[in-house]
């Protein structure tokens, strides 16, 4: 079936823009994280919804940052007046409600968006 | 959640098995050991987990030792698609909880 889809693949803008990041989790999963990978480095969560809530935004490096999700599955990633700091690849994951000891909480990720802050 | 240490690169031979080692002494009675790799420019990808039983998929087999301390991923037969950064992650099953990846095992299948 489909995976998790991410869009744009790429984005290039200029330092002081706002962007959006878009994330289509696997039908029926409830659960949704955003993550982000610098050149080189390990994935960084960000922020984590169940359904259209989000239990933990700890992740979120500023202020500048936000996400939102509606009607349990699509969900943006805002960021504005973007940073040279923010150039990284925005992964987008989501993962079934299921019983405990199964697949439950294995994530399912997308294959991200590039951006490029100039 | 328990801290995972892993050897920083593998190469391996085409056709050959892929065995990756993961040390997690650190481990609690209800954390599972999970295997993603991340091929270059995509997304981590799901291989296997599990708990205290050794576990086999489609993708690969996972080896627990008893005392639960380490682990080892085994790729049976290599191809030189499965270069990639393997990364084992020790957590609770917990949903909702988020993954956290570190810098894992580059292993390079070579022909």
């Amino acid at each position: 079936g489909a995976g998790v889809s991410q869009s744009p693949s790429n984005k290039v803008t200029e330092k002081g823009k706002d962007v959006e990041l878009r994330c289509d989790p696997i039908s029926g999963h409830t659960a949704l994280y955003w993550y982000r990978q610098s050149l080189g480095q390990g994935l960084e969560f960000l922020i984590y919804f169940q359904g259209n809530s989000a239990p933990d935004k700890s992740g979120l490096p500023s202020d500048r940052f936000s996400a939102e999700r509606t009607g349990g599955s699509v969900s943006t990633l805002t960021i504005q007046r973007t940073q040279q700091e923010d150039s990284a690849v925005y992964l987008c994951a989501s993962s079934p409600k299921e019983l405990a000891g199964g697949r439950a909480d294995t994530q399912y990720f997308g294959p991200g968006t590039r951006l490029t802050v100039l | 959640d328990a801290k995972t240490t892993q050897p920083t690169s593998m190469d391996c031979a085409e056709g050959r098995a892929a065995n990756l080692p993961c040390n997690h002494s650190t481990i609690s009675g209800n954390e599972y050991v999970y295997w993603y790799r991340q091929i270059h420019s995509q997304g981590p990808q799901y291989i296997i987990h599990g708990l205290k039983n050794n576990e086999t998929n489609e993708m690969a087999s996972l080896i627990i030792t008893e005392d639960r301390k380490s682990s080892t991923l085994i790729l049976p037969h290599a191809t030189l698609r499965d270069t990639a950064v393997y990364y084992c992650i020790v957590r609770v099953a917990n949903y909702g909880q988020n993954f956290v990846f570190g810098p894992g095992t580059r292993l390079s299948v070579l022909p």
